[in-house]
């Protein structure tokens, strides 16, 4: 079965430096990969999507993401932290018909 | 122009008891998708309704079902609930007809609690 590995449940980054986020996905042609964004009680966003083409794409709030196959990875990644980025962040590959398969999430905490 | 809407946003149940969930797409959006997400942890895929019938299913049990309308809308029920259907139930749209992998729009959710 399809599977998205998310290492890091729970980082903590100060204001203003930079993050990554790791996520490893299980192997199968032509991944469709997705980063979202949950803050608190709220639905999930779309931060970015990967389809095919170029391996780094763009996303909203600053955020890119760059695939490598050879690693089976999909990070996310931001120059420059700033608080309202603390959220939960999902890391998810679509099958067959947007079935979409997520990660367990890491928690993003931002100090000043 | 409206998303994902859901009602109610929170619903406080008892165990045995049934309850009903419901779902108005994005505004376009004819297909929708309802997902299951635990205490900390990712959303876990329910099933999918398109053209009023169930396409796809994920590893959940018969006393989940579903129902599109014809203007795309969408319920959720459950029936003989247990402890641990608590959670926050997602509705996510999107469009069949965009792309094949047209991005998921997502609701705020239900946020179910079973006693």
């Amino acid at each position: 079965a399809q599977s998205v590995t998310q290492p890091d449940i729970h980082i903590t980054v100060s204001e203003g430096a930079s993050l990554e986020l790791r996520c490893n996905y299980s192997y199968g042609a032509t991944p469709y990969l997705f980063w979202y964004v949950q803050s608190p009680g709220q639905g999930l966003q779309l931060l970015l999507k990967y389809f095919s083409g170029d391996t780094l794409v763009q996303g909203i709030k600053g955020f890119e993401a760059e695939f490598k196959r050879s690693q089976s990875s999909f990070n996310l990644r931001k120059p420059s932290v700033h608080w309202s980025d603390a959220a939960e962040y999902f890391c998810a590959r679509s099958g067959g018909y947007q079935k979409v398969t997520f990660g367990i999430g890491t928690k993003l905490q931002v100090i000043p | 122009d409206a998303g994902v809407t859901q009602s109610p946003t929170h619903l406080i149940k008892t165990r045995g008891q049934q309850v009903t969930l419901r779902c108005s797409p994005k505004s376009g959006h004819d297909t929708v998708s309802w997902y299951q997400q635990a205490l900390g942890q990712g959303p876990q895929f329910i099933f999918q309704y398109y053209e009023e019938e169930e396409r796809q299913r994920g590893n959940f049990p018969d006393r989940f079902s579903g129902h599109q309308f014809p203007n795309y809308s969408s319920e959720l029920n459950v029936n003989a609930l247990l402890l641990g259907d608590s959670a926050l139930y997602l509705c996510a749209s999107s469009s069949r007809t965009d792309s094949y992998n047209s991005p998921l729009h997502f609701g705020n959710g239900t946020r179910l609690t079973v006693t």
